[in-house]
């Protein structure tokens, strides 16, 4: 069974960081492209950033470029969201997502960002 | 970037109700479009990918179509358990993009 486990949620001050983790289990993550989405309290679903199963190649949605990095460790099946320069705009549940198409999601995890 | 626009943004059917939502790409996407059910403070949930493959495990009361840049979920036989929110994701292009959401509720 696929499982996806977000953590690191919390609370960050405007400027600062946090580091979000996905653990995954239960098929090859190694081979898996793997995609963390947001959602705003209230909104509707965003793309924040893809990584290949490498993790040589990685997109990032505008919003976020330049602030957010992807990365994973495929020794540990488990893929990470460093976020720096938090904004308020930022403050969403962030879900980590097997695969382009989002074929399984993590529970997701609550950043909220406030002075 | 590709927007998804999704029609209506909410609807109210009664049980036993045949239910479609509209998605629209701006662009020509071929199949590479994903439908989602999301309930309250849940997790979405993939039901269909591939434009119409049902996703292992959701029911065949779900199914998904595809004419040019116009995708259709239909969703028979409505039952208060369907009561969620539904997304569609293009995933050919990247940024990947979703739709609006459509909020189903049973009257």
């Amino acid at each position: 069974e696929v499982q996806l486990l977000d953590s690191g949620g919390g609370w960050g001050q405007p400027g600062g960081s946090l580091r979000l983790s996905c653990a995954a289990s239960g098929f090859t993550f190694s081979t898996s492209i793997m995609t963390w989405v947001r959602q705003a309290p209230g909104k509707g679903l965003e793309w924040i950033s893809t990584i290949s199963s490498s993790g040589k190649d990685s997109f990032y949605a505008d919003s976020v470029k330049g602030r957010f990095t992807v990365s994973r460790d495929n020794s540990k099946n488990t893929m990470f969201l460093q976020m720096n320069g938090l904004r308020a705009e930022d403050t969403a549940i962030y879900y980590c997502a097997k695969d382009d198409r989002l074929d399984h999601w993590g529970q997701g995890t609550l950043v909220t960002v406030s002075s | 970037d590709i927007q998804m626009t999704q029609s209506p943004s909410s609807l109210s059917a009664s049980v036993g109700d045949r239910v479609t939502i509209t998605c629209r790409a701006s662009q020509g996407i071929d199949d590479f479009l994903a439908w989602f059910q999301q309930k309250p403070g849940k997790a979405p949930k993939s039901l269909i990918y591939a434009a119409s493959n049902l996703q292992s495990g959701v029911p065949s009361k779900f199914s998904g179509s595809r004419s040019g840049t116009k995708f259709i979920l239909t969703i028979n036989s409505l039952q208060p358990e369907d009561s969620a929110t539904y997304y569609c994701q293009q995933y050919k292009f990247y940024p990947l993009t979703f739709g609006g959401g459509t909020k189903v509720e049973i009257k």
